[in-house]
């Protein structure tokens, strides 16, 4: 299989835990996006990395947020002390290049008690 | 005021009418974005234009660069075609995607 993956699919953790998830891009897509989404709403972006290099984060991305990309292959989306607001859907995407579309992972669903 | 918004939220149709999708976006942009996105949560990407019109099998988008406007048609639907369309822009530069509140399309038999 040759598209995005995220892993894990679901997260269930408690309030104040950290958790973590992962994203595999297509292996020669230079870009990856992060995007959030909340029920009945459309996603939005979190951060965007080209290669290694973390480009631009959202406002939406507080200090408890870290993401990284190293060696510009994997990335990994790090939520410090989680909130109950921090449940979602999290999203993530890469694409080729400028102007190419971007393809999607099945997402992590996060659930915080 | 949303940069993306689109109507109706909701559609319910019988199998076989045409559907007709909306989007209207406010700002200035490099590209279009038509996705589907199934329960669950995968969202794949039906289109991408900049102008003019794409048909893909049963799907077609057309976009109106002057009008800031772009329309997302299915012919012949049918139940598998259920799904949230989702409309989103890119603006050049980093072309993050920003989104619409998509339409949840339903198809009866």
């Amino acid at each position: 299989d040759t598209g995005v993956s995220q892993d894990p699919r679901h997260k269930i953790t408690k309030r104040g835990q950290n958790v973590t998830f992962r994203c595999d891009p297509i292996s020669e897509h230079n870009r990856l996006y992060w995007y959030r989404q909340t029920l009945g709403q459309g996603p939005e972006f979190l951060t965007y990395f080209q290669n290694e290099a973390q480009l631009e984060k959202s406002r939406l991305l507080s200090d408890r947020f870290s993401a990284e990309r190293p060696k510009g292959s994997f990335s990994t989306l790090e939520i410090q002390r989680t909130e109950q607001g921090d449940s979602a859907m999290y999203l993530c995407a890469s694409s080729l290049a400028r102007r190419y579309e971007q393809f999607f992972g099945p997402g992590t669903r996060l659930t915080v008690l | 005021k949303n940069e993306v918004e689109q109507s109706p939220q909701n559609l319910t149709a019988q199998e076989g009418e045409f559907i007709t999708i909306n989007c209207s976006y406010s700002v200035g942009i490099s590209a279009l974005h038509w996705l589907q996105q199934h329960p669950g949560g995968g969202i794949v990407s039906l289109f991408m234009l900049s102008s003019g019109k794409k048909k893909h099998g049963r799907l077609i988008a057309t976009i109106n660069i002057q009008e800031k406007h772009s329309s997302l048609h299915i012919t012949a639907s049918h139940p598998r075609d259920s799904a949230v369309y989702i409309c989103a822009v890119t603006r050049g530069g980093n072309e993050k995607l920003t989104f619409g509140t998509g339409t949840r399309l339903t198809i009866i038999p």
